[in-house]
């Protein structure tokens, strides 16, 4: 089973809007994280936003906020005033385990590619 | 700039063949992670080390090996190369000095530009 789901495979939004980019994740353990990473055309891969199960409060980075809807299962990025530079793709992943755990690899998602119109 | 290092940035060669990949992780980094994207299965983890040791291993095939080196630079070998393997390798490295983590409990991993691997 798919540990790391992203539903939307391609999404456009217009310059200025917000944009929501889904993903919902499946593990038993009760403490895990979850990151956002973007990953332009270029190819590098850029962090930027992370929750932690037991954070009380949604993560938020500048334009970036996460959604995060724990009986749910939801760690949905939310882009606000999206700008050109935005359009890359954007990958939700999870670290099941604590923090401090030795084992620290990170399951993906397949991706969302995001395109902005200017 | 993550401040992770990779070379060589592309790699073309044959199938049977034997590569390495390099990564230097970025300054006070201990852990470092290798990746595979390939178009069809995504970002698969395939192995970490940690300070010289390995810490964690993921889908990495029995074809490949990775070793840590005492100045934390990583290699990743590998060998018996098939045409599955063309893909997008990329090295990661997170931990700061002496395992002291962000105080937001962030481990955030920074990931190098990659090495694409083309076999032909």
């Amino acid at each position: 089973a798919q540990k790391i789901t992203q539903t939307q495979p391609g999404m456009f939004v217009q310059e200025k809007e917000a944009v929501t980019l889904d993903c919902t994740y499946d593990t038993s353990d009760p403490s895990y994280g979850l990151f956002w990473y973007k990953q332009p055309s270029s190819g590098e891969m850029i962090f930027l936003i992370y929750q932690g199960s037991y954070d009380q409060q949604n993560a938020t980075e500048g334009r970036y906020s996460l959604n995060f809807q724990k009986a749910r299962k939801s760690a949905n990025l939310v882009i606000s005033a999206s700008q050109l530079g935005d359009s890359a793709m954007y990958f939700c992943a999870m670290r099941e385990g604590p923090n401090a755990g030795n084992n620290r690899k990170l399951i993906w998602g397949l991706g969302t590619s995001l395109a902005v119109n200017p | 700039d993550s401040g992770v290092t990779q070379t060589p940035k592309h790699l073309i060669t044959a199938t049977g063949q034997r590569v390495t990949l390099r990564c230097s992780p970025r300054s006070g980094d201990l852990s470092v992670y290798w990746y595979q994207q390939s178009l069809d299965q995504g970002l698969q983890f395939l192995i970490q080390y940690y300070n010289g040791e390995e810490r964690a291993k993921g889908n990495i095939l029995e074809r490949f090996s990775a070793q840590q080196f005492p100045d934390l630079h990583s290699e990743l070998n590998l060998s018996s190369l098939e045409l599955g393997d063309s893909a997008l390798y990329f090295c990661a490295s997170s931990g700061g000095s002496a395992g002291v983590f962000k105080a937001s409990g962030t481990d955030e991993q920074f990931f190098g530009p990659g090495t694409r691997l083309t076999v032909l």
